[in-house]
């Protein structure tokens, strides 16, 4: 069966820290992708970042980066030098290649940044 | 870059009224998706539609819920007699075709039943 969890539920911090998003996911499926989308507070869910099973490649964008592992099964989201625009909820998901190729969210990480 | 574009961006109704929500996919794209979130939760997956048919619906997509692609550009979501616990956010989605990997979401219908 395919899940995500996040275990942490709300994340406070002062601006400037860093900070990590972690995400775990289970699948029996060698061939998945794995998403990190941002929901501010407007609604809308804003894509970050898809990564395949293959590609175990830790990436970084300006100051987002993720930490790919798939011996321990996480999908973890780095924020250096937060900043209080990144205040959100940051959702990770993955996506199955096989079947009706549907999302499985995680619950869900509220971040909070105070100046 | 194209979007998914979905109307309205809220909507109140009364419970046991009809409620149709409407997306409109981008126009190359094969296969669709309605997903809801209540409010405070996680995002979940709702039904999957392609070809002119459902090819996946979860748990929550019952009866009372249906899907049309009525006229090759609208794709819809009705729900025929609304309860409270409809109340939520609802996403559409679309996708390319079978190669492409992730979607791309609209940016919302908020249901409030009342």
């Amino acid at each position: 069966a395919q899940k995500v969890t996040q275990a942490q539920t709300e994340i406070s911090v002062v601006e400037k820290e860093d900070v990590t998003l972690d995400c775990v996911y289970e699948t029996r499926d060698t061939t998945y992708y794995l998403f990190w989308y941002k929901q501010p507070p407007s609604g809308e869910l804003v894509f970050l970042i898809r990564r395949n099973s293959f590609d175990e490649q830790n990436e970084i964008s300006g100051r987002y980066s993720w930490n790919f592992q798939k011996s321990t099964s996480s999908f973890n989201f780095t924020i250096t030098a937060s900043q209080v625009v990144d205040s959100a909820v940051y959702f990770c998901a993955q996506y199955l290649i096989q079947g009706a190729q549907k999302l499985v969210f995680g619950q869900g990480t509220r971040l909070t940044i105070n100046p | 870059e194209p979007e998914v574009t979905q109307t309205p961006s809220h909507q109140v109704t009364q419970m046991g009224q009809e409620v149709i929500l409407r997306c409109v996919p981008i126009s190359n794209h094969l296969y669709f998706y309605w997903y809801r979130q209540i409010l405070g939760q996680k995002v979940e997956f709702l039904v999957s539609f392609y070809n002119n048919e459902i090819s996946e619906k979860s748990e929550i997509f019952d009866d009372q819920f249906s899907v049309e692609r009525p006229d090759g550009s609208n794709f819809t979501l009705k729900i025929r007699s609304t309860k409270l616990e409809d109340s939520a956010m609802y996403f559409c989605a679309s996708r390319r075709d079978s190669g492409t990997y992730g979607y791309t979401f609209g940016s919302g219908t908020r249901l409030t039943v009342v």
